[in-house]
Formats: C-alpha cells, sequence, structure tokens
C-alpha cells in the first residue's frame, strides 16, 4: 500500500501545551483514519476523515485532512496526562480495498 | 456486545516451535484481518480473511506463516518453526458483514520467542 509518513516520532509536552503530529502521504488517499495507542495496549479507532479538507473535532481533539488529500494532522488542545499514547495515522488500501496502511506512530508523553 | 477477543494474551515460545494465535471477532462481524507490531514501531499489515476465505494474504511472509478463518470458531494465526524475529504484538481486527471503513481491534497476542 501507499506508505504514509509520521512526523514527529516522539513529543514531550508539559500538561495544558498543546500537541500536534502530521500525516503525510506523496499520492493521493481515499480516506485517512486515526488511532490511539495506550502504553501495552491495543488501537482505538478514533475517526475517519474522507472528503478534500475536511476538520472534525472531538473535545480537545482536532483533525483536518488536507485540500490535496495527501496529509492529514490531528492536533491536541490543552494536553493532559490522559491523552499519553502512541497516535498512529492510517488509510485504506490492498486488493480487497480493506487493508490498513498504518504511519510509524507519534508517541506522546506528557508532564504532569 | 463483546469486543474482539484474543487468546492468549501472552504466549513464550522457543526457537522451533510452533505458536497459534486465536481471534474471535465481534458478535455479527464476519471480516477478519491480522496486524503484526514490531516493538517501537507502527502495525503491519498481515492477512485479511473472510469465513472459509483468505482475500487478501500480500502481508504474510511466503514460509512458516499461514492464517484461516473455519466456518465455526475462531480465526487462527499459525507461525511454525518460530525465531527471534517472530517476537511481537499480533493484533487481530474485525469488521461487520456489510463493509465499513471501521475495523475494532483486538487486545493483541504478545509473543516472546526466546
Amino acid at each position: 500500500g501507499q506508505q504514509v509518513m509520521q512526523i514527529p516520532q516522539y513529543q514531550h509536552v508539559q500538561e495544558g501545551e498543546d500537541f500536534t503530529t502530521y500525516c503525510n502521504s506523496s499520492t493521493t488517499l481515499s480516506n485517512i483514519q486515526w488511532y490511539k495507542q495506550r502504553p501495552g495496549g491495543h488501537p482505538v479507532f478514533l475517526i475517519q476523515l474522507v472528503k478534500s479538507g475536511e476538520v472534525k473535532k472531538q473535545k480537545r481533539l482536532t483533525f483536518q485532512f488536507g485540500e490535496a488529500k495527501k496529509n492529514s494532522s490531528l492536533h491536541i488542545t490543552a494536553t493532559q496526562t490522559t491523552d499519553v499514547g502512541t497516535y498512529f495515522c492510517a488509510h485504506q488500501s490492498g486488493n480487497a480495498g480493506n487493508m490498513l496502511t498504518f504511519g510509524g506512530g507519534t508517541r506522546l508523553m506528557v508532564k504532569p | 456486545n463483546a469486543g474482539v477477543m484474543q487468546n492468549p494474551r501472552h504466549l513464550v515460545r522457543r526457537r522451533g516451535q510452533e505458536a497459534r494465535l486465536r481471534c474471535s471477532p465481534m458478535k455479527g462481524h464476519s471480516h477478519v484481518y491480522w496486524y503484526r507490531q514490531l516493538p517501537e514501531e507502527g502495525l503491519k499489515f498481515m492477512v485479511y480473511l473472510q469465513k472459509e476465505n483468505i482475500i487478501d494474504e500480500s502481508g504474510m511472509p511466503k514460509e512458516r506463516f499461514s492464517a484461516e478463518f473455519p466456518k465455526e470458531g475462531p480465526s487462527i494465526l499459525r507461525i511454525q518453526q518460530v525465531v527471534r524475529g517472530d517476537s511481537a504484538a499480533y493484533f487481530c481486527a474485525s469488521s461487520p458483514r456489510l463493509v465499513t471503513d471501521t475495523q475494532y481491534f483486538g487486545p493483541g497476542t504478545r509473543l516472546t520467542v526466546l
């Protein structure tokens, strides 16, 4: 599947600071999904973006899909210690269109 | 509604042994996916199955790995003659009968090869 690059790989923030992770592809994506994985846990689906320029919000989380559908971002406002984990972007591709290709993830650490 | 179930949660094998990982999808879900996650890395697709059919196995290593999803019972990921490089977390995900975009992940099986 098409590769997606995710940056940064790690991010340390002080509690209350904002956090952003970016996902980039060299080719147009049909959709982008975001997952959160707590340490020792499993990926939990957060959201899916499909439309060019789409923006969705979930409380302190804001998700964007670029106009060209080649990049996406997840922004967390005023981080809390409960936000700790690794955030992955992923898109669907593959022979049957159901395979998820994941970015490398951004590991967020929040200092209280 | 119980989520995706995987067992065992932790599995230790010695080099050369076989590992069998089980996945029971969510009730009503007939699509199962297996992913592998190496330490500090993202998840990598391995195989996509529907009942009694392998739909896409483009991510499966050619040797030692096999998967099935029988008419009755859980999906099985089987690794023969394990090597240290097989140590990883193996996640199963499922989606409903009607193909949707959301895959629900199980808790994973952490395989350690000694």
